[in-house]
């Protein structure tokens, strides 16, 4: 069974530029959650998605955006590049709001220079 | 707000040793759950253990188990005859309770902790 993917594994964007990464989760999983992993700063809640709808988000601005599709794959936006944003994108899935298992994917490294 | 803690920040441990990761929470929610993650210098995070609070024996997973302490709010990890692949940083983490939705899956993570298996 394949587990949580993530594409691209590396991506280089200059600052004011938009990213785009994207997320597969596992088959069956509907609930879908991106973290950001700066150096330094630990991992940090950004968004959560479940059957469709935006379930929640975490302290970030509103450049940060995404959305899941029906076929439960998700897509993290992030625009006006900053340097700051430079970071690891983990993608996690879960089988709904209940399950006691998350897994994550590899991540997206998403350097700005 | 509930909250995570882990207290080593770097730790070295022969191979074949036993070795214990501490990690203590905070939360006034009587449900809650916690995991265990390792992660690799290549970024992924990998999925290792998991203990309910309702739970009545401690998780075990392989060479690696859980030792939960409901009144202490602790649950360290310990990893049984360790390995030199074992190298890698682990995060603690906590089922958050979020927009009232009973189980819902935002995780809080602590600082983590670097191991490091020596030959």
């Amino acid at each position: 069974e394949a587990g949580v993917t993530q594409s691209p594994t590396h991506l280089i964007k200059t600052r004011g530029q938009q990213a785009t990464l994207r997320c597969s989760p596992i088959s069956g999983h509907t609930s879908v959650y991106w973290y950001q992993q700066a150096l330094g700063l630990g991992l940090q809640f950004l968004l959560w998605y479940d059957e469709g709808e935006e379930r929640n988000r975490g302290n970030f601005p509103p450049r940060f955006s995404g959305r899941q599709f029906p076929n439960y794959s998700s897509e993290l936006n992030v625009n006006a590049l900053e340097l700051e944003d430079s970071a690891l994108y983990l993608c996690a899935s879960s089988p709904g709001v209940t399950g006691n298992t998350i897994y994550f994917g590899e991540g997206s490294w998403l350097t700005v220079v | 707000a509930q909250k995570i803690t882990q207290t080593q920040p770097g730790m070295f441990v022969q191979e074949k040793e036993a070795v214990t990761l501490d990690c203590t929470y905070d939360t006034s929610d009587p449900s809650y759950g916690l995991f265990w993650y390792k992660q690799p210098s290549s970024g992924e995070m990998i999925f290792l253990i998991y203990q309910g609070s309702y739970d009545q024996q401690n998780a075990t997973e392989g060479r690696y188990s859980l030792n939960f302490q409901k009144a202490r709010k602790s649950a360290n990890l310990v990893i049984s005859a360790s390995q030199l692949g074992d190298s890698a940083m682990y995060f603690c983490a906590m089922r958050e309770k979020t927009n009232g939705v009973q189980g819902a899956q935002k995780l809080v993570f602590g600082q983590g902790t670097r191991l490091t298996i020596n030959p």
